[in-house]
């Protein structure tokens, strides 16, 4: 059964910084590129970054997070990161982490990131 | 990147009652084209992929048809359980975007 299961969430003043983890089971976490999706309250959802499989590991990023926000993965741990750097209020979201096999075909239960001083 | 449209935004519905909410693509996608279902507090489930296949294990009250930049999700005969916010997701290109959501409700 594949699982997802963020985690390093939390309140953090605005300025801040923090890495959130996602640890996927069930499948081969390498074949596999990986994204990162949010949801602010009551909002939509929200793309926010992507990183291949494969050795390159290349990144995708949206505007509203390229330069502040790092996506890495460790094939050896299955674990996906996102570093997040210089956090704003409106970075106030539920961070999920999904497979991505071009569609979100797996999701994780999502790991809340309030900015708030 | 690609900007998704989808309508209406909220739909006020009964048990029983067919459901279309559309999505419309800012230029042609192919039929590279997702539905997710949320229900609150809860991370989103892929309901069709490629705009007209069923994921497995979704009931046969789905559907989902269009290509290029028209796309329909339908629920032939909702049931209670159905009750949520549905998305569209385009992946023909990088970024992923995804419509704003239709809310179905009572």
């Amino acid at each position: 059964e594949v699982q997802l299961v963020e985690s390093g969430g939390g309140l953090v003043q605005p300025g801040g910084s923090l890495r959130l983890s996602c640890a996927a089971s069930g499948f081969t976490f390498s074949n596999y590129a990986m994204s990162w999706v949010r949801q602010a309250p009551g909002k939509g959802l929200e793309w926010l970054s992507g990183i291949v499989h494969g050795g390159a590991a290349t990144t995708y990023y949206a505007d509203s997070v390229k330069g502040r926000f790092t996506v890495s993965r460790d094939n050896s741990k299955d674990t996906l990161y996102l570093q997040m750097n210089i956090l704003r209020a409106e970075d106030t979201a539920v961070y999920y982490c999904a497979r991505d096999s071009k569609l979100l075909d797996y999701w994780g239960q999502g790991t809340l990131v309030t900015v708030s001083s | 990147e690609i900007q998704m449209t989808q309508s209406p935004s909220t739909l006020s519905i009964f048990v029983g009652d067919r459901v279309v909410i559309t999505c419309r693509a800012s230029q042609s996608i192919s039929g590279w084209l997702a539905w997710y279902q949320q229900k609150p507090g809860k991370a989103p489930k892929l309901l069709i992929y490629k705009a007209s296949s069923l994921e497995s294990g979704v009931p046969s009250r789905f559907s989902g048809s269009g290509s290029g930049t028209d796309f329909t999700l339908t629920i032939s005969s909702l049931l209670p359980d159905d009750f949520a916010t549905y998305y569209c997701q385009q992946y023909n290109s990088y970024p992923p975007t995804f419509g704003q959501g239709t809310k179905v409700e009572i």
